[in-house]
């Protein structure tokens, strides 16, 4: 089966600038997440979907991160403007429930997009 | 609230030789706990998961992790070392309310 896809692979923009990030979760599931790893840290939630809805966005930077799922398959995650610190490899993971014990899911991740902001 | 520690930045083995990589958590009750291994280039892959019964956990890649409560840890381990290992390795630590947390990191380096 397909993996997660993601795109593009590697973006360079100048602070200030907006950028967007694409999505494509494995066909059926229904868990979407979007990561931020930045250089030497670990992996870092910014937002989780169930279907198209949001489960938890609580360390999403809400006033230049958004995202959305619309019809519950692909997402994107855009910035806008962005800052220096918001260098890092973004990653996109997807898991299969809905419902239940989701959190016990192997979450199932794509290559990621690096973020350069000069 | 939760948090994963994973002590050792990075460690270097020869191969053959066996490995245990630490983390520690902190949360008031039986956390989820997870293991994944980052390769060069390529994304994060689940190599194994504790949530409940047998504390000792089997995974992919021979490796093995064992759920201590009272010590709270999940440590990794793998008997003998392959040069193919060498990548970076993520703890990771949720619970039922679907947050999740990953450790910053142990970045692994096998010696021939």
């Amino acid at each position: 089966e397909a993996g997660v896809a993601q795109s593009p692979r590697y973006k360079i923009i100048e602070k200030r600038q907006s950028v967007a990030f694409w999505c494509n979760p494995i066909s059926g599931h229904a868990t979407l997440y979007w990561y931020q790893q930045i250089l030497g840290q670990g992996p870092k939630l910014l937002i989780q979907f169930q279907n198209n809805g949001v489960v938890d966005d609580s360390q999403l930077p809400k006033d230049r991160f958004s995202a959305e799922r619309l019809k519950g398959v692909d997402s994107t995650l855009k910035i806008q403007p962005a800052k220096l610190e918001d260098s890092a490899v973004y990653l996109c993971a997807s898991s299969p429930r809905d419902r239940g014990l989701v959190s016990l899911d192997t979450q199932y991740f794509g290559p990621g997009t690096r973020l350069t902001v000069l | 609230a939760q948090s994963v520690t994973q002590p050792d930045i990075h460690i270097t083995v020869s191969e053959g030789a066996s490995l245990e990589l630490r983390c520690n958590y902190s949360y008031g009750a039986t956390p989820y706990l997870f293991w994944y291994v980052q390769s060069p280039g390529q994304g994060l892959q689940l190599l194994l998961k504790y949530f409940s019964g047998d504390t000792l956990v089997q995974g992919i890649k021979g490796f093995e992790a064992e759920f201590k409560r009272s010590q709270s840890s999940f440590n990794l381990r793998k008997p003998s070392v392959h040069w193919s290992d060498a990548a970076e390795y993520f703890c990771a630590v949720s619970n039922t309310g679907n947050q999740f947390y990953f450790g910053t990191g142990t970045s692994l380096t096998v010696i021939p």
